[in-house]
């Protein structure tokens, strides 16, 4: 397995706070991206990272920021938490997305999740 | 734009039954397809996975052809088990940084 955690795997906050997940890979894979799960939308990405300090959103970036200062850890904020980010955070690693126009073969190798609940 | 459309479930099977999740695509270029897999409580794992035209993957009994005249890559799996029970994702890949998943069909076998 693919060597990839994520912290906190549960999380209960308020509407308004803060949130910041981390996600910490031992691969040295250097792409990583954030999404999130829901029911009826399969995986939806919300940002990703293509090395240390370069990263670009994704199709559900707003309300999200992130982090990489090292490749080994990719951080998500929610910067002031709604109701609407409820929902199961998966972090991913892939060692090359592939090349555009390309056979491509971008297998992505996923954490454990976070589920976060915003009363 | 590139999607994914993937059969609605909950699928439920009894133990041995053959098993079909249809899965189509609409892409340009020359996507890469794949299966995930999701067990309970896990994050998603690979399945298997086809790169061109007419290839077939295949892994753990399970099979999937990538059928470019009918945009399809349906899975298949001619006898499944109860430890089979799992949310099962179609995914394509265009190139650059974007892999697009289907919504996921959540496969129930019984014993």
């Amino acid at each position: 397995d693919a060597g990839i955690t994520q912290s906190p795997r549960h999380k209960v906050t308020e509407t308004g706070t803060p949130v910041t997940l981390r996600c910490h890979q031992t691969e040295n894979h250097r792409y990583m991206y954030w999404y999130r799960q829901d029911p009826g939308h399969g995986l939806r990405l919300i940002h990703y990272s293509y090395g240390v300090k370069d990263t670009d959103k994704g199709e559900v970036s707003d309300g999200y920021s992130v982090s990489r200062s090292k490749t080994e850890d990719f951080l998500l904020t929610l910067e002031s938490a709604t109701s609407s980010q409820t929902s199961v955070y998966f972090c991913a690693i892939s060692e090359t997305p592939g090349l555009a126009g390309g056979p491509g073969t971008d297998t992505q190798y996923f954490g454990p999740g976070t589920r976060l609940t915003v009363l | 734009g590139n999607s994914v459309t993937q059969m609605e479930g909950p699928v439920t099977l009894s133990e041995e039954a053959f098993l079909t999740i249809n899965c189509t695509y609409t892409a340009t270029g020359y996507p890469s397809l794949f299966w995930y897999v999701q067990y309970p409580g896990e994050g998603l794992q690979l399945l298997l996975k086809a790169t061109k035209a007419d290839d077939k993957g295949s892994n753990k009994g399970f099979e999937a052809t990538y059928r470019k005249e009918t945009t399809s890559f349906h899975l298949e799996k001619g006898s499944v088990q109860v430890s089979d029970s799992a949310v099962y994702f179609c995914a394509l890949f265009t190139g650059g940084f974007k892999t697009i998943f289907g919504a996921g069909t959540r496969l129930f076998v019984k014993a």
